[in-house]
């Protein structure tokens, strides 16, 4: 099955600087490649996605990159705010299978002011 | 109207006791699941439901026992609660497994 590795498992930057978390996947089937982001006491919410069609998408200061060659994708957060703190998750999944998604082990990030 | 909704958001009992955290979608998915967070944050799967039935059920000690009354709900039973169970405990809920997962708020389970 899928095994999807995330690095660092935490990270701390200061506010204004520019964070980057980095997935290596082992599933070369994998197509679908989203990022969740859990606040201190909530779940975790979807906050960008990526299919393996394209190699970069953007949503202001996010930014996911992916290199289909490599098996590995990257969380790019620039000029980070302190509401940026929490913990992010990547994950992996062939889409349209009937896998589940998984997911790495967890970013904690750290905006510091 | 919050979109996936678990109860109670704290729960704190004895070793030995039995408890259950209820997980309601409003969302019309069609999957449901559970997954418990330990202290390293880590999301591990314990149950995938599909329409009410039972797709995954990962190496969970079976004194966890799901049970999905509608696809809409899907509640987790605990007997003989130990203190290795003491984590956070989320439902999430999708249209299908591998895409749109949305998550609960988590239940903290304390056992003392």
């Amino acid at each position: 099955g899928e095994n999807v590795e995330q690095h660092p498992s935490t990270l701390s930057v200061q506010e204004g600087d520019s964070a980057v978390i980095k997935c290596t996947y082992s599933d070369s089937a994998s197509n679908y490649f989203p990022w969740y982001k859990q606040e201190l006491g909530k779940g975790p919410q979807l906050i960008i996605d990526i299919r393996s069609n394209v190699g970069e998408k953007k949503d202001q200061r996010i930014a996911v990159t992916l290199n289909k060659t490599a098996k590995h994708f990257s969380l790019h957060i620039t000029e980070t705010q302190p509401e940026d703190s929490a913990v992010y998750f990547c994950a992996a999944s062939i889409e349209g299978s009937a896998r589940q998604l998984t997911f790495g082990s967890g970013t904690q990030l750290t905006v510091l002011p | 109207d919050t979109a996936v909704s678990q109860t109670p958001k704290y729960l704190v009992t004895q070793m030995g006791n039995d408890k259950s955290i209820k997980c309601e979608q409003n969302l019309g998915h069609d999957t449901m699941y559970w997954y418990k967070q330990d202290s390293k944050k880590f999301l591990k799967i314990m149950f995938s439901y599909n329409n009410k039935e039972l797709i995954i059920n990962e190496t969970v000690p079976n004194r966890f026992s799901p049970k999905s009354p509608d696809k809409a709900h899907l509640n987790l039973h605990i007997n003989s609660l130990e203190l290795g169970d003491s984590a956070v405990y989320f439902c999430a809920s999708s249209q299908r497994p591998d895409y749109g997962y949305t998550f609960g708020s988590g239940t903290r389970l304390t056992v003392v």
